[in-house]
């Protein structure tokens, strides 16, 4: 059980295009969801949390307007990289919490974003 | 918010030997403190974790401790092997809210 699952799995897209990546809760009900950037050899960068039914709480210096976060239903939640930048290359992951399995993450496979 | 650190963020050790790794952090608030494993290109793989509760955790090889007074915990890697080298992370959590991630530590095992 609790399994996160994230596609697509790589993408690559030209400069200005977007891109959604989704993240589903496959076994379970996700009122709440985590995206995370993670930059070769760095760390997981908490870019938002992505609540069920109402708007994504961004961290400082994130976009908004840029990365779009739409949690339609307790199973999924999207990730919207809008005007794609090379420097928007990077992997993005997803994670979230089983609420019978509190405080364990569940975390997606990740997104491998190539922008060109 | 939270801060995590991590020390240090490269490590050698010979097979065999005994590897640390130390996280502090700030929110005096966060009582969940995961330890993950990651492999290049792959999800963050849970290998131990500690709630506030508790001083010390011991599965196998791997050993957590936690100083909540300090806010600093540890993870211990005894009898390393070859497949223990990766990236891990420390993490600090509020049970129900987001994870904050440490700077990870590259461990490399010495055959």
């Amino acid at each position: 059980g609790a399994v996160v699952s994230q596609h697509p799995s790589r993408v690559i897209c030209k400069s200005g295009t977007s891109v959604k990546i989704e993240c589903r809760s496959l076994d379970f009900q996700a009122t709440t969801m985590f995206w995370y950037r993670q930059f070769p050899k760095q760390s997981l960068m908490l870019m938002a949390t992505s609540n069920e039914g109402s708007k994504a709480t961004y961290e400082q210096g994130v976009e908004k307007d840029k990365f779009l976060i739409n949690h339609a239903s307790l199973t999924l939640s999207t990730l919207t990289v809008t005007s794609a930048h090379p420097e928007d290359s990077s992997f993005y992951i997803c994670s979230a919490r089983e609420p019978g399995r509190l405080p364990e993450a569940f975390f997606g496979q990740g997104t491998r974003l190539t922008v060109v | 918010g939270e801060n995590v650190e991590q020390h240090p963020s490269t490590l050698s050790v010979q097979e065999g030997d005994s590897a640390v790794i130390k996280c502090t952090y700030s929110d005096s608030a966060s009582n969940y403190f995961p330890w993950y494993k990651q492999e290049l290109g792959k999800r963050p793989q849970l290998i131990i974790d500690i709630r506030s509760n508790v001083g010390e955790k011991k599965d196998q090889r791997i050993a957590v401790t936690l100083n909540k007074t300090a806010k600093h915990f540890s993870l211990h890697i005894t009898e390393t092997q070859p497949e223990d080298s990766a990236v891990y992370f420390c993490a600090a959590s509020n049970t129900g809210n987001q994870f904050y991630f440490g700077t990870g530590t590259s461990l490399t095992v010495i055959p």
